[in-house]
């Protein structure tokens, strides 16, 4: 059982370039969530979904798109990336939507 | 989140009992919840409180609610080096039909020999 798992763990992008963070959780949980982690901010939620097929808008979705195609995968799309992106991504995931959420380990993004 | 306030960071020497603060706005928020996030890591629920409760006692851990007052605090007792962490306050906020967990910015704990 590996939890929620991240790729990458560390990325290194130039302004304008486009990736795509993956989450992956095996414990069959309806609810997963991005989150930016920036230091003296907390953790901030980008999108969130509560099932697949679904999703929806957090406090800071402005130059983020995700997608929920699997239920165990969770997809984080920057289209142009931009410095102000630079931060650590968390996902997290629950059984629903009072329960407990497993955090994955974070992907270190930095866009120069 | 600006809805969660923490101070930010808090300094105590070991054996000491700590005490986190946390203030929330959200009076219908069902559940409160108290994460520890370690160096280089995710976070982890340390405990929860239902909204109807007044206290939670974990061994180590005491988590005190003043619903009048919206104040939630986290107690750690005998507090040890490596309870040295990020403690993060959260509130279920309702959003959209569903119940978001709305994290505060996170108080430092250090802890000295």
């Amino acid at each position: 059982n590996a939890g929620v798992t991240q790729t990458p763990k560390f990325r290194v992008l130039k302004t304008g370039q486009s990736m795509t963070l993956l989450c992956a959780q095996d414990m069959n949980h309806e609810y997963m969530y991005w989150y930016r982690q920036d230091p003296g901010m907390g953790l901030r939620l980008i999108h969130y979904s509560v099932g697949e097929g679904t999703t929806a808008k957090g406090e800071v979705p402005d130059g983020y798109n995700v997608s929920r195609l699997k239920k165990q995968n969770f997809l984080l799309g920057l289209e142009s990336a931009a410095p102000s992106q630079t931060s650590v991504y968390f996902c997290a995931s629950s059984y629903g939507t009072y329960n407990e959420q497993y955090f994955g380990p974070g992907t270190r993004l930095t866009v120069t | 989140g600006e809805d969660v306030e923490q101070s930010l960071f808090l300094s105590v020497r070991e054996g000491d009992s700590s005490v986190i603060n946390c203030t929330y706005t959200d009076s219908s928020s069902t559940y409160l919840y108290w994460y520890k996030q370690e160096p280089g890591a995710g976070l982890q629920l340390l405990t929860y409180i239902f909204s109807n409760m007044d206290m939670k006692q974990d061994q180590r851990l005491t988590v005190l609610l003043n619903k009048k007052d919206k104040h939630l605090s986290l107690r750690i007792a005998d507090t040890q080096t490596g309870d040295s962490a990020i403690y993060f306050c959260a509130e279920s906020m309702a959003s959209g039909g569903s119940y978001i967990p709305t994290f505060g910015r996170g108080t430092s704990l250090i802890v000295h020999p």
